[in-house]
């Protein structure tokens, strides 16, 4: 069965100071991977997709970056944080593109 | 056209009563639509999906329909629980790019005793 994990489950930080966010996959080779965001009370805000090692598609701009440096990781960062980047950011995976999104347990982040 | 709406925002139901919950896409090309359940706290998660090559489908007591010509769908919970009681949010996967997957704002469903 497949797993995902995320890494930190929860993160205070300052504002300006920087961030990594991690998500691992296991049980699934060359898996479609997700970052989204949510706000607190608010709707899934779709941020990046990886179909590959490698390759990140932005979907939309938030000051924030993501690479997929091994086929079952998948790593959100930013070299300065912003205070609208406070929320619940989570990773997705799905099997194939016919598949919804499967979400993983997400990391609470407060930014002060 | 990537907006997904959702309506409503706040619903509140009898126990035993049944749910509905509406939302409508812009994409005409979109041909998947799942729907996730959220309580307060955790991830969402799929509860029931439907393709465009569908116009119902039923899971136990969720039932989702599918009307392609006005670009709606639906999910009714029959029978509502007090473990029913949750953020739902519908959502569409775009047909210019499968891997985008839009959501709506979500519905927070109350059952009550």
């Amino acid at each position: 069965a497949q797993t995902i994990h995320q890494w930190p489950v929860a993160e205070i930080k300052a504002v300006g100071s920087p961030l990594s966010l991690g998500c691992t996959i296991k049980g699934k080779s060359s898996p479609n991977l997700y970052w989204y965001w949510q706000a607190t009370g608010g709707t899934l805000q779709q941020l990046f997709y990886s179909i590959t090692v490698g390759q990140v598609e932005s979907v939309v701009q938030l000051n924030l970056s993501a690479s997929r440096p091994k086929d079952d990781q998948f790593i959100l960062s930013t070299e300065k944080l912003l205070l609208s980047h406070s929320g619940f950011y989570l990773c997705a995976w799905s099997r194939d593109i016919n598949q919804a999104p499967l979400f993983g347990e997400g990391t609470r982040l407060s930014v002060l | 056209g990537e907006q997904v709406e959702q309506l409503p925002s706040i619903l509140r139901v009898q126990e035993g009563s049944s749910a509905s919950i509406n939302c409508s896409y812009e994409d005409s090309a979109s041909n998947y639509f799942p729907w996730y359940k959220q309580e307060p706290g955790e991830n969402p998660k799929l509860i029931i999906d439907i393709r465009s090559n569908m116009e119902r489908k039923q899971i136990q007591e969720l039932i989702v329909l599918l009307d392609k010509k006005a670009k709606r769908f639906s999910l009714h919970i029959t029978d509502t629980q007090p473990g029913d009681s949750a953020m739902y949010f519908c959502a569409a996967r775009r047909g210019t790019n499968a891997y985008k997957v839009i959501f709506g704002k979500g519905t927070h469903l109350h059952v009550l005793p």
